[in-house]
């Protein structure tokens, strides 16, 4: 398997635009993750998925983001409208069990100009 | 409130040194913790995965220990290589009825050639 495949690298945006990232877990995976890191705060659990449900969307910071998983191999974060402090490398991880062996994509950088 | 801490945030070792990293957290009673691994740039990579009914996890030059009744963590790194120069970060689950995965912020580790 490819692992976790997330896309784009990176991403430069203006303030107010729409941003969307993009993840296919490994397949045979049932649970999905999307995490946020930055310096500051290290990295928060956004939100997670089991078998395409959203289980707990908490850490999701405000009404601007939403996340998607329209089926098993495909999720999607959306940020709208971006603001400068969205700036951060947003992960993608996917395990076979909630507190099983994750794993990680690459990280979608995203700035917010 | 569970948290987890990892002490140093950054250590530099000559090479071919043993070398043991800490994680503490609250609240004892945890599911499971986890050590990954993370270059710059990259996302994370699960090194060692230790239950909550365990007391270490062996991977080649790795070695993790638990002592839940302490709070803490160790990963022990054997004959300390400059390959071996990331961030090591630690992650605990709990279960029950709200289930949480917190991560430590990391120590970033540099072997000196």
């Amino acid at each position: 398997d490819a692992g976790v495949i997330q896309s784009p690298r990176h991403e430069v945006t203006e303030m107010g635009q729409e941003v969307t990232l993009r993840c296919k877990p490994i397949s045979g995976h049932d649970y999905l993750f999307w995490y946020r890191q930055t310096m500051m705060r290290g990295l928060e659990l956004l939100i997670y998925f089991n078998n395409n449900v959203p289980i707990d969307d908490s850490g999701m910071p405000e009404d601007r983001f939403s996340a998607k998983m329209p089926n098993a191999s495909f999720s999607t974060l959306k940020i709208q409208p971006s603001e400068p402090r969205d700036s951060a490398v947003y992960f993608c991880a996917s395990s076979l069990v909630l507190a099983g062996e994750l794993f990680f994509g690459e990280g979608s950088r995203l700035t917010v100009l | 409130k569970q948290e987890v801490t990892q002490i140093p945030a950054a250590l530099s070792v000559p090479e071919g040194e043993n070398l043991v990293l800490n994680c503490s957290f609250t609240d004892s009673a945890i599911y499971n913790l986890q050590w990954f691994r993370q270059d710059p740039g990259k996302g994370l990579t699960s090194l060692l995965l230790i239950q909550s009914s365990q007391r270490e996890q062996t991977s080649g030059r790795l070695n993790a220990s638990l002592d839940k009744s302490s709070g803490r963590s160790t990963l022990y790194i054997a004959a300390s290589q400059p390959g071996d120069s990331a961030t090591y970060l630690c992650a605990v689950v709990w279960r029950g009825r709200d289930d949480k995965i917190i991560f430590g912020k990391g120590t970033r580790l540099h072997i000196l050639p």
